[in-house]
């Protein structure tokens, strides 16, 4: 199995810009979730999905953050505008139905300057 | 919220053992859990606590007392490929399912 996909890998972009980022689930996990981690704050859950349902998005730092699961192979994360502070590692991880452990993706380190 | 505390760094050698404490409060619980973490790589499970007791899976080992608001990562006969950061996790019943609480990680560093 592929495991958990996510693109881009890296990525640099100015403060203000559209960010978006990719995950594919591993197939039959029907859990998704979003994670963010930086030295000052560690590993945080943004929001996750259930059967491509968003469950619990009281993570999520604020309006310039959206996620969409269309469909149970694709789920992406948006910031509009970007700001410096948006700077981190996002984790897409994926779980099965009643499941405790959670597959992380490799990430997606993210520089805005 | 929950309050995770855990040990920020800990050195021990080659074949040794070390025991990696994570102390929590919550008004609830719903389950444990630690993960390790390789320098810029992902976290990957290592184990799940819900009950009192120790689960042992090879050389790691996880003990949890719910009463006490403490559980503790056991890594045996220790190889330089253990040098990871380790991750405390909780789970709170007053919590959505999926959602877990990270600690801020311990830094196993192991020499020759």
């Amino acid at each position: 199995d592929a495991g958990v996909i996510q693109s881009p890998r890296h990525e640099v972009t100015e403060m203000g810009q559209e960010v978006t980022l990719r995950c594919k689930p591993i197939s039959g996990h029907d859990y998704l979730f979003w994670y963010r981690q930086t030295m000052m704050r560690g590993l945080e859950l943004l929001i996750y999905f259930n059967n491509n349902v968003p469950i619990d998005d009281s993570g999520m730092p604020e309006d310039r953050f959206s996620a969409k699961m269309p469909n149970a192979s694709f789920s992406t994360l948006k910031i509009q505008p970007s700001e410096p502070r948006d700077s981190a590692v996002y984790f897409c991880a994926s779980s099965f139905p009643g499941h405790y452990e959670q597959y992380f993706g490799p990430g997606t380190r993210l520089t805005v300057t | 919220g929950q309050n995770i505390d855990q040990p920020t760094e800990m050195t021990a050698t080659e074949g040794a053992i070390v025991q990696i404490n994570c102390t929590y409060q919550t008004s609830g619980f719903n389950g444990l859990f630690w993960y390790q973490q390789h320098a810029g790589e992902a976290p990957t499970f290592l184990s799940y606590n819900v009950l009192d007791g120790l689960e042992e899976k090879g050389r790691f080992s996880s003990f949890l007392s719910r009463s006490k608001g403490y559980s503790y990562l056991l890594l045996k006969e220790l190889q330089m490929k253990d040098s990871a950061s380790y991750l405390c996790a909780v789970r709170a019943p007053t919590d959505s399912w999926g959602k877990l609480q990270f600690g801020a990680g311990t830094q196993v560093v192991v020499t020759p």
